[in-house]
């Protein structure tokens, strides 16, 4: 069974627009960490943001917001007045302390900004 | 800067040849990994080292090796054996376990199988 489920394989919206990539994630550990990673066309994994399971206030960090709750195993990330710039693949993860050595991705959601 | 190199950028391997992907990291982490990307899908890990001398298996192993002689280094050697390994390569590092500690990724290394 997918551990991390990103069910947005693709998403387009024009600048400017706020945009929300949802993540659904699936653990029996009451202790774990969440990511969300960038991956612009470059290649490389840009990190974002780390949650651990017991911290469930919402963080913002200028445009960027993520939105973890619990009670429904989500940990959605949103992108206010999106630009350009934003176009990329994101890549929500979860590490579990019962598999600590190990960090399990989603599929990804590629999202394009079109100006 | 502190940070993860992977070379090549780009590599071309000839069926039945062994070719070996550079990662190196000035991070002073203890932990590295190698993952494997496939086209629209996310990152499956390969092989990974939590100290020198050691390494463990990851879910896709077959097909490659590893060392881990320096802490600044983990190469990964694709076999021949490994029957389709077009694919793109990230190599990441932590300062200990993945469980507790944000992993950070190399530019990462497009090999093509000709």
């Amino acid at each position: 069974a997918q551990k991390v489920t990103q069910a947005q394989t693709e998403i387009s919206v024009v600048e400017k627009e706020d945009v929300t990539l949802d993540c659904v994630y699936e653990t029996r550990d009451t202790t774990y960490y969440l990511f969300w990673y960038k991956q612009p066309p470059s290649g490389e994994l840009v990190f974002l943001i780390r949650r651990n399971s017991f911290d469930e206030q919402n963080e913002i960090s200028g445009r960027y917001s993520w939105n973890f709750q619990k009670s429904t195993s989500s940990f959605n990330f949103t992108i206010t007045a999106s630009q350009v710039v934003d176009s990329a693949v994101y890549f929500c993860a979860l590490s579990e302390r019962s598999s600590y050595d190990k960090v399990i991705f989603g599929p990804g959601t590629s999202l394009s900004v079109i100006p | 800067d502190g940070g993860i190199t992977q070379s090549p950028k780009y590599l071309f391997r000839k069926e039945g040849q062994n070719v070996t992907l550079s990662c190196e990291q000035n991070l002073n982490h203890d932990a590295m990994y190698w993952y494997r990307q496939d086209p629209g899908q996310g990152l499956r890990l390969i092989y990974y080292s939590q100290i020198v001398n050691d390494f463990q298996k990851g879910d896709i192993a077959e097909g490659y090796s590893v060392s881990r002689e320096k802490k600044e280094s983990f190469p990964l050697t694709v076999t021949s054996a490994q029957k389709n390994p077009t694919a793109f390569y990230l190599c990441a590092s932590s300062t200990d376990r993945a469980y507790t500690d944000t992993q950070y990724f190399g530019p990462g290394t497009r090999l093509t199988v000709l």
